[in-house]
């Protein structure tokens, strides 16, 4: 079945590393989505990319980073510069402008 | 900047009522407007995609409309049922010409609740 994978689900970081969260499609969409989900505050977009090799930042960039080297694939990397990476992450992806997003199933990071 | 508002926060119903969901949005811009379900800790399921030239859209006991002139969404539950309790979400689609996807803004949700 196609979709979205997360990995891992739960994800635990100590002050000052930087952690890797992954998102692999299989669905053979061009457009890929990070975004945060933070209890009362809804989805904020933190980076996204249309094509291989092109990303662009979100609302809240700072501190992530991600790299899109194919297109199955939007890593997103959790530096030692974000100051409260404490949150639900989630990935999504789109075949384009008519259609609905796809969501993969979430990591949940927490700072220890 | 969009913004997308959903009232009521938190909604508690007997099981077999019929509930409504209201989502509003300030930009009537949109491409399209999604509507998802989110279960405690899960990702989003996506619902219903109505497209701006739809009035709207209907999915088993869902029906969702669309008014673009009003800036509202309405996600309409039939029947509704125990299974039914989760979040759901709406988020309007905005376009850019150079990309490949658009660019959702979401709601902050509808805590539903249905009591057996």
């Amino acid at each position: 079945d196609g979709g979205i994978t997360q990995s891992p689900k739960y994800l635990f970081r100590k002050e000052g590393q930087n952690v890797t969260l992954s998102c692999e499609q299989n669905l053979n969409h061009d457009a890929m989505y990070w975004y945060r989900q933070d209890p009362g505050q809804g989805l904020r977009l933190i980076y996204y990319s249309q094509i291989v090799n092109d990303f662009q930042k979100g609302d809240i960039a700072e501190g992530y980073s991600v790299s899109r080297e194919k297109k199955e694939s939007f890593p997103l990397t959790v530096t030692s510069a974000q100051k409260n990476p404490t949150a639900f992450y989630l990935c999504a992806s789109t075949a384009g402008k008519i259609y609905g997003y796809t969501f993969g199933s979430g990591t949940r990071l927490t700072v220890v | 900047k969009q913004e997308v508002t959903q009232i009521p926060a938190a909604l508690s119903v007997p099981e077999g009522e019929n509930l409504v969901l209201n989502c509003s949005f300030t930009d009537s811009a949109i491409y399209n407007l999604q509507w998802f379900r989110q279960d405690p800790g899960k990702g989003l399921t996506s619902l219903l995609l109505i497209q701006s030239s739809q009035r709207e859209q209907t999915s088993g006991r869902l029906n969702a409309s669309l008014d673009k002139s009003s800036g509202r969404s309405t996600l309409y539950i039939a029947a509704s049922q125990p299974g039914d309790s989760a979040t759901y979400l709406c988020a309007a689609a905005r376009t850019n010409p150079n990309n490949a996807g658009n660019m959702l803004t979401f709601g902050g949700g509808t805590r539903l609740m249905v009591k057996p």
